[in-house]
């Protein structure tokens, strides 16, 4: 099993409400993160938890809060989001192999558009 | 930080034929080279990947090459096949604390033509 499951696939707010995108991945996977990918772009680095700490913050605005309860789960909590912050939001993990690291995998991603 | 450079941006090719794309890296202490295929409202897909102590990789009709000197690696997809059809990326990042900071390419888009 190589899954990462997200959720919503797909969602619509207004620049007040406030919202979570959810992430899962049951491959005992030690390192989560967060990308954002704008249309027709690469992917970029957002969040990295290691081990469920926060390692890595690409200097992303505090609108964007990450979370990890677990070694399963990484939520990004959104709040009072700008409408150039729609985008494909992706979580991907992988396995720590000690002295390098495994592949990272993806999941489907939530489109995130903000009105 | 690490800035990675793709060639070519879009990439037709007749089925059947070969494809070649090609990456560019900067940061010398990047140790894994991972390329993602990534089809129209989907996230990224890992092909293949391959690590600094290894020059290539095969798996299939898709291989990997690595040059550390020259920083440059390359996939190759052999016998094309519409269904190759896609934006291929191609990353570098190397690992810290048991994670990867992975540094995408601003992808290729492939068209297989039938």
């Amino acid at each position: 099993d190589t899954e990462v499951t997200q959720t919503p696939k797909h969602l619509v707010m207004g620049m007040t409400n406030k919202k979570s995108l959810k992430c899962e991945q049951h491959m005992g996977h030690r390192a989560m993160y967060w990308y954002k990918q704008k249309a027709k772009k690469p992917p970029e680095l957002m969040f990295v938890y290691s081990y469920e700490k926060l390692s890595i913050n690409e200097s992303v605005p505090s609108r964007f809060s990450p979370e990890c309860p677990n070694s399963s789960l990484l939520n990004l909590h959104l709040h009072a989001l700008q409408p150039e912050d729609s985008a494909l939001y992706l979580c991907a993990s992988s396995q720590d192999l000690g002295r390098q690291g495994g592949e990272a995998f993806f999941g489907q991603g939530t489109r995130l558009t903000v009105v | 930080g690490e800035n990675v450079e793709q060639h070519p941006s879009t990439l037709s090719v007749q089925e059947g034929d070969s494809a070649v794309i090609k990456c560019t890296y900067s940061d010398s202490a990047s140790n894994y080279f991972p390329w993602y295929k990534q089809e129209l409202g989907k996230g990224p897909q890992l092909i293949i990947d391959i690590r600094s102590n290894v020059g290539e990789k095969k798996d299939q009709r898709i291989a990997v090459t690595l040059n550390k000197t020259a920083k440059h690696f390359s996939l190759h997809i052999t016998e094309t096949q519409p269904e190759d059809s896609a934006v291929y990326f191609c990353a570098a990042g190397h690992s810290g604390a048991g994670s990867y900071q992975l540094t995408f390419g601003k992808g290729t888009k492939l068209s297989v033509i039938p």
